[in-house]
């Protein structure tokens, strides 16, 4: 069974910090992977898509991939209090075209406190 | 456009009532379309996933169908609601290519009474 593990939280960074988010998977196959932001109440947003081993650059947010160890991680730079969600990591094959293929961790909320 | 329409937004029904969840999608033609569950508190349900108009695959034996009708469309119904139903549903698309990431709408929040 494919697994997406998240430490659920509360992970508590001042405002300007960078904030730490971790995810592991347990399908060495694993190509595809996406950061969601959900705000509470509201549905998952896309914040970021990685492919490739190494690091992925997006304004403050910084995905980085490791497949040898089967991670991935999610770096947000000067955290603001408007960050404090949750954070849900999902992995797919390369190519899905079948919703089984994806599968989400629990997510990690996150408080950014001023 | 990629916009997601969900609808309603918020729904209080009654133990035993029927349900329909509607989801109309704009662009690409042929989107891979999936229905998401989110109880409170706790992660996200893959429920129905649609590859094509009138092709549905279920996840989660339960008391919902899904239908596609349109290419566009996708339902989510029940005939009967249990308690157990209530939740925050949420529709998906999946974006142009095979290793796209889904986008989801807005999301129904079901209280079943």
């Amino acid at each position: 069974q494919k697994e997406v593990e998240q430490n659920s939280g509360p992970l508590s960074v001042p405002e300007g910090a960078i904030a730490s988010l971790n995810c592991t998977y347990s399908d060495r196959g694993s190509q595809s992977f996406f950061w969601y932001r959900q705000y509470s109440g509201k549905s998952p947003e896309l914040i970021m898509s990685i492919y490739s081993n190494g690091d992925k650059e997006d304004g403050r947010f910084t995905a980085q991939l490791n497949k040898a160890s089967q991670y991935v991680s999610l770096l947000i730079r000067d955290s603001q209090p408007s960050d404090s969600a949750t954070y849900l990591c999902a992995v797919a094959p390369g190519f899905y075209n079948a919703g089984n293929m994806l599968t989400f961790g629990g997510g990690t909320r996150l408080m950014v406190k001023p | 456009s990629q916009t997601i329409h969900q609808w309603p937004a918020t729904l209080v029904q009654p133990v035993g009532s029927p349900l329909s969840l509607e989801c109309t999608v704009e662009g690409t033609s042929n989107p891979n379309l999936y229905w998401y569950r989110q109880a409170a508190g706790r992660g996200l349900q893959l429920l129905f996933y649609s590859v094509g108009i009138g092709q549905i695959s279920s996840e989660v034996p339960q008391n919902l169908s899904a239908s596609r009708p349109q290419d566009r469309q996708f339902i989510l119904s029940s005939k009967k609601l249990l308690l157990s139903d209530s939740g925050f549903y949420l529709c998906a698309r999946q974006g142009t290519g095979g290793n796209s990431p889904l986008h989801f709408g807005n999301g129904t929040r079901l209280t079943v009474t």
